[in-house]
């Protein structure tokens, strides 16, 4: 296993078209979280799945965003009718349960340009 | 690759010399505090961690202070090299639920060779 891998690295879309992007996060990891970095900022939180549970979803993730992690592997992020303010790069990132801090590993994320 | 450091603070250190790298956080519940490394076209890379209990924890070339009081945590990077060259974040999370990790805004070092 070499850490967490994202697809495609980079994405040019219009306006309006959906896109979809995944993470193959740690093997051994069961929770997996969603980030959305702009220029200039740090990461903001998207969502986090354990397993295969969604259970926690931001303000930020609207209605036009849908995330999926079927049978607690993998995990997509859907993007539906995107506009220019959806630019932005999509890191994924996972971690161990376990004590102590809840360190994350991130994938070298998903750059989507809106058109 | 594009930047992930502009309109950030920027710190610019001489090769060889020590850096500081500041940060406040707001969240009193905040447990534990995590400093990440991130490189231009990379996702950010954990670097060192500390619980709330303490103040101080050092690790190879880095040491992290935190001051609960007023709210301040600081990197601190001995001997700095040109590899260190990135944007640092830190972040904090709380103890107990699922543990979201909730990031600072940036600092970007520059180091000088």
């Amino acid at each position: 296993d070499t850490g967490v891998s994202q697809n495609p690295r980079h994405k040019i879309t219009k306006r309006g078209q959906n896109v979809t992007f995944r993470c193959d996060p740690i093997s051994e990891h069961n929770r997996l979280y969603w980030y959305r970095q702009t220029l200039g900022q740090g990461p903001e939180f998207l969502t986090y799945f354990q397993n295969e549970a969604q259970l926690e979803k931001s303000r930020l993730l609207s209605d036009r965003f849908s995330a999926e992690r079927p049978k607690g592997s993998f995990s997509t992020l859907e993007i539906q009718r995107t506009e220019q303010g959806d630019s932005a790069m999509y890191l994924c990132a996972s971690s161990p349960r376990q004590s102590g801090a809840n360190v994350l590993t991130f994938g070298a994320g998903s750059r989507l340009t809106v058109l | 690759g594009e930047s992930v450091g502009l309109h950030l603070p920027t710190l610019s250190v001489q090769e060889g010399d020590n850096s500081i790298i500041n940060c406040a956080y707001s969240n009193s519940a905040s447990d534990y505090f995590i400093w990440y490394k991130q490189e231009s076209g990379k996702g950010p890379q954990f670097i060192i961690d500390i619980r709330s209990n303490m103040d101080k924890r050092q690790g190879q070339r880095v040491t992290v202070l935190l001051n609960k009081t007023v709210k301040h945590l600081s990197l601190q990077i001995a001997a700095t090299q040109p590899g260190d060259s990135a944007v640092y974040f830190c972040a904090e999370t709380e103890a107990g639920g699922y543990q979201k990790v909730t990031f600072g805004t940036g600092t970007k070092l520059q180091v000088i060779p």
